[in-house]
């Protein structure tokens, strides 16, 4: 799976939005792009995912950029339940495989 | 939505002793199940993945005879730490693939604490 790129750590506010960004140069055109968190002590959960258009749900929006090289997860209004590790992750839609994680943003949100 | 249990969530043992890891799909078939090994402050490291009925496939560093894995049905995988010492002291994670929502979905974790 094609690699992505994430600052290590981010700081928010509470109800303010949260703009997490992730390059992936090297994505291919069957890369899905999937976000997921890590609450402390907790598995991963699953948060959003596009290939192409921007998506939204109700937990997050995802901005995909026109050349797919770049994304960005966007939390409208932070709380404190929010902090948590943030993948960024691609997956191939047609290899049936594992998913590799790597070192995520840590997203610190002050009341 | 499609959910995954893992147990026990914390566990305690003496260096020797070994420690049965449990994951279970619970409203989903899972041919295939995944654990990952979690330090603190560190990200997530793919162990093993696991096949129904067949053997796991290991990551590179990952030894076989340590980690038994075991996949006898669609909804249970388990994984067996052997001869534990304090360096197995870890956070244990499962996920299993949701074939039908093309969703990865992961248990809670599991808390090693080899004394």
């Amino acid at each position: 799976d094609a690699k992505t790129t994430q600052p290590n750590s981010m700081e928010s506010n509470e109800e303010e939005p949260v703009h997490l960004p992730c390059n992936h140069s090297t994505i291919s055109g069957t890369d899905y792009i999937h976000w997921y968190r890590q609450l402390p002590s907790q598995g991963p959960e699953y948060v959003i995912h596009g290939l192409t258009s921007n998506v939204n749900n109700r937990m997050a929006s995802l901005a995909i950029a026109e050349d797919r090289k770049s994304s960005t997860l966007i939390l409208h209004r932070a709380t404190l339940r929010d902090a948590a590790v943030y993948y960024c992750i691609l997956r191939d839609f047609y290899n049936n495989n594992d998913m590799r994680f790597g070192a995520g943003t840590r997203l610190t949100v002050k009341p | 939505g499609a959910v995954v249990s893992q147990h026990p969530s914390r566990v305690i043992c003496k260096s020797g002793t070994s420690v049965k890891i449990e994951c279970r799909s619970l409203d989903f078939q899972a041919t295939t199940m995944f654990w990952y090994r979690q330090f603190p402050k560190q990200s997530l490291m793919l162990m093993a993945t696991s096949n129904e009925g067949s053997k796991a496939t290991y990551e590179q560093g990952v030894e076989k005879d340590k980690f038994l894995i075991n996949h006898a049905s669609l909804t249970l995988s388990t994984l067996t730490v052997t001869s534990a010492h304090p360096e197995d002291s870890s956070f244990y994670i499962c996920s299993a693939r949701d074939v039908e929502n093309y969703g990865y979905t992961f248990g809670s974790g599991t808390r090693l604490t080899v004394v």
